[in-house]
This record gives structure tokens, sequence and C-alpha cells, in this order.
């Protein structure tokens, strides 16, 4: 049973392009969230989704930032036009249906704006 | 508001204990988590507690107060393989709210 899966590792775009970052979650897991961490800051609550459904999105920054997690296939954390300040390291982590509190993380993607 | 506070940075030494502080101030509360978290890796889970006490689990123990808003992560016989940093998280309605981390350093 292969854990959350995060593709790209690592992820170089610049200015004003777009960053697409992918997440596979466990299986049996139908809940993804995605956090954010900054250099040397502790992680901060992007995204809540459950397939085909986003159920909290507070964390989300109001515009360039989208989320989805589709039917079929991985959940897909999108950064339109990035910025030097959206530099940071992106993970995932997926939970069992309703009746678990536990999250599971991906190895996470870093993404560097150049 | 959500307000989860930890201290930044602990040192200690190789086989000695340490406890690692956290409070926290949230609108909903469903259980407390630690994880650990090494340089570029992904945070792993540790403990979690959701009634008063404390757990046990090998050379690492997690206590809860939910009345105080407070709760503790304690190393024993400590190992160099323990520099991390340690993340506290609020299980809170629907999600993980984490503090900032607690980095920790070993020494011989």
């Amino acid at each position: 049973n292969a854990g959350v899966m995060q593709n790209p590792r690592h992820l170089v775009r610049r200015r004003g392009q777009e960053a697409r970052l992918r997440c596979s979650p466990m299986k049996g897991h139908s809940h993804v969230y995605w956090y954010r961490q900054l250099p040397e800051e502790g992680l901060k609550f992007m995204v809540y989704l459950q397939k085909e459904n986003i159920i909290d999105e507070s964390g989300m920054p109001k515009e360039r930032f989208s989320a989805e997690f589709p039917k079929e296939g991985p959940s897909i954390l999108r950064i339109q036009q990035v910025v030097r300040g959206d530099s940071a390291a992106y993970f995932c982590a997926s939970s069992p249906p309703i009746g678990s509190t536990e999250a599971f993380f991906g190895q996470g993607t870093r993404l560097t704006v150049v | 508001g959500q307000n989860i506070d930890q201290p930044t940075e602990m040192t200690a030494t190789e086989g000695a204990i340490v406890q690692i502080n956290c409070t926290y101030q949230t609108s909903g509360f469903n259980g407390l988590f630690w994880y650990q978290q090494h340089a570029g890796e992904a945070p792993t889970f540790l403990s979690y507690n959701v009634l008063d006490g404390l757990e046990e689990k090998g050379r690492f123990s997690s206590f809860l107060s939910r009345s105080k808003g407070y709760s503790y992560l304690l190393l024993k016989e400590l190992q160099m393989k323990d520099s991390a940093s340690y993340l506290c998280a609020v299980y809170n309605t629907d999600k993980l709210i984490f503090g900032t981390g607690t980095r920790l350093q070993v020494f011989p």
C-alpha cells in the first residue's frame, strides 16, 4: 500500500508561469489536505477537499491559487502567474473517510520561483 | 482566532530528557497531534491525544490538559537522530492547524 504520492518533488518556475502540483492519496483515503511551508516556518493550512468537492478553502489565497480533487486521478494544486513569494514546500496529506482524524503526509513538492 | 504556541528552538544532550510544550486556543478541538519533521522531509506522526492525561509510546510520551489548553511532548533517552522539528497540531472541526514547530538540536 503506497503512501501519499506527490509529484514532482522539485519544481522550478519563472515568474509569471503556472505551477501544477499533484497528490495521489493513500489507497482508500477520500480526504485530501494541502499545506504550505515557508522556509523555517510551520505548516499553514490551505485547502481541504473530498472527491469532487472543496470542503474548506479558508487558507487559500484569494487569487491565483486553485485546487481540485476529481472523481478520477490525483488532486491538483494550481498556482497561476507564480511570484517569488510562492517559493515554498507544498505538502499534501490524506485521511480515511469520516471517523479517523490522522493525516498521512506526502514527501512534498518544493517549488522555487526564479 | 486560532493560536498554537511552541518554543522556537531547544537544545539538549544525548541521553537526556526534553519536554516540548504547546499551548493552544482554537475555536474547536477534536484532538491534538504531535509530528516529527526532519529537514527537507515530510512530517511523520508521533502521537495523538483527545482525552486528558499521558499517552506513552516507547521513548516518546505526550500529555494533554484540555481545560488548560496545554500539551507537552516528552522525549527520553535522547539520540542524535532525534534532532528535528516537532510540530504540535490541533484537529479543529475538519482540519489540522499547526504551530510553527520547535526545532530541537541534540548534542553529543
